[in-house]
């Protein structure tokens, strides 16, 4: 099983700023395959970015993702305030599993 | 538009078994596998498999086997989740999600367990 290890665990920024999100895979994972999310306190997760770099339907250009092999990044240029939330890495090869979240808090 | 509308919330005792059921509408239910995640309270998620809605077949999380059971019926477009031997580590709320391009694009509300004596 492919393990995500995402960092840092929590990030506090204050809005505008850019937010940087790192999720590193324990063996190399396909990018079509690499996903990220946003989610929300009493919320189902939302999807953001699919095949590593893809901006899923409706999300802002401020979100971007990007990366190869075991290294992945997901960017938020200037943060909003509705941006502060949780958010997950998933990778999809034989199993499914996500990483442990990056809480991007209010600083 | 597309909608997953789950079942409600469920309250069982140890040992007994939940099923969650999962309503798609707004696309052609049988092109797209379907997957069920879970979330501990204050916890992450947790994959625990999908079904193919088409052919039926399946594929769980190992931590799963022998405990879960995907199903569904395709004139009525809903997929099931059974869990079985329920134990107060199963207090969670359930979540089916379509997935499209290796990305889960729609999810159902959830669905909340609890595993109580």
């Amino acid at each position: 099983e492919i393990v995500l290890t995402q960092s840092p665990g929590t990030l506090s920024l204050s809005p505008g700023e850019r937010a940087t999100l790192s999720c590193r895979a324990s063996q190399s994972v396909g990018s079509t395959y690499l996903a990220w999310y946003q989610q929300k306190p009493g919320q189902a997760p939302r999807l953001l970015i699919y095949g590593a770099s893809s901006g899923a339907t409706g999300i802002p250009d401020r979100f971007s993702g990007s990366g190869s092999g075991t290294d992945f990044t997901l960017t938020i240029s200037r943060l909003e305030p509705e941006d502060f939330a949780v958010y997950y890495c998933q990778q999809y090869g034989s199993s499914l599993t996500f990483g442990g979240g990056t809480k991007v808090e209010i600083k | 538009q597309v909608q997953l509308v789950q079942s409600g919330a469920e309250v069982k005792t140890p040992g007994a078994s939940v099923k969650v059921s999962c309503k798609a509408s707004g696309y052609t239910f049988t092109d797209h596998y379907m997957h069920w995640v879970r979330q501990a309270p204050g916890q992450g998620l947790e994959w625990m498999g999908w079904i193919n809605p088409n052919s039926g077949g399946t594929n769980y999380a190992q931590k799963f086997q022998g405990r879960v059971t995907m199903t569904r019926d395709t004139s009525i477009s809903t997929a099931y989740m059974q869990l079985s031997s329920l134990r107060s580590d199963d207090t969670a709320v359930y979540y089916c999600a379509r997935m499209v391009r290796g990305g889960l694009d729609y999810w159902g509300q959830g669905t909340l367990v609890t595993v109580s004596s």
